[in-house]
């Protein structure tokens, strides 16, 4: 089955500085590629998605990238922001499959 | 539009008492899920639901049923409660292909 893995585990930066969460993954099949966001004592919530024909997208300061030969995938936030602190989630999944196959989460931390 | 809707909030159980969660979505959606999520575990699949009909097992579904009682409802239940389940739950519900999770608001369970 797929297997994603995610690093780091915990990123502190400072406030305006660039954070860069990545994810690998094993299923040269998996065609979907969700970022989720969880703030503290609330539930996951999509923040960008990437399909497979695609190599990078953005969405105002966050972007994600694909290096679909090297099965990987990065999530980029620039000038962060201390609301941008929460528990960051990478998914893969491919078309067929029911089941998402997630990352163990990525912590940021920005401190103001 | 509620989105996914999880009851009860919280909970606390004793050991070897029985319980059920709740979830229903109304964004007719074919697919839903049950996660527990634990400190450092990332969300794990307990059990899912690729549509109404059919329930299969995820990757911890030891010590869980589950009913997929139509399409909007999907619930969890844990016939005797054990220490190792408590846990955040999550309950969530996607459409067709490559669409992201729509998790609802979480139950907090203690099991003591």
């Amino acid at each position: 089955g797929e297997n994603v893995e995610q690093h780091p585990s915990t990123l502190s930066v400072q406030e305006g500085d660039s954070a860069v969460i990545k994810c690998t993954y094993s299923d040269s099949a998996s065609n979907y590629f969700p970022w989720y966001k969880q703030e503290l004592g609330k539930r996951p919530q999509l923040i960008i998605d990437i399909r497979s024909n695609v190599g990078e997208k953005k969405d105002q300061r966050i972007a994600v990238t694909l290096n679909k030969t090297a099965k990987h995938f990065s999530l980029h936030i620039t000038e962060t922001q201390p609301e941008d602190s929460a528990v960051y989630f990478c998914a893969a999944s491919r078309g067929g499959s029911y089941i998402p196959t997630f990352g163990r989460g990525t912590s940021l931390i920005v401190h103001p | 539009n509620a989105g996914v809707t999880q009851t009860p909030k919280f909970q606390v159980l004793k050991t070897g008492q029985s319980m059920t969660l709740q979830c229903a979505q109304d964004m007719n959606h074919n697919s839903m899920y049950w996660y527990r999520q634990d400190p450092g575990m990332g969300l794990r699949l307990i059990y899912y639901s690729a549509s109404e009909g059919t329930t299969d097992k995820g990757e911890v579904p030891n010590g869980y049923n589950v009913s997929r009682l139509n399409k909007r409802e999907f619930s969890l239940r844990l016939e005797s409660a054990a220490p190792s389940q408590t846990s955040v739950y999550f309950c969530a519900s996607t459409g067709y292909g490559e669409s992201p999770l729509h998790f609802g608001n979480g139950t907090r369970l203690t099991v003591t």
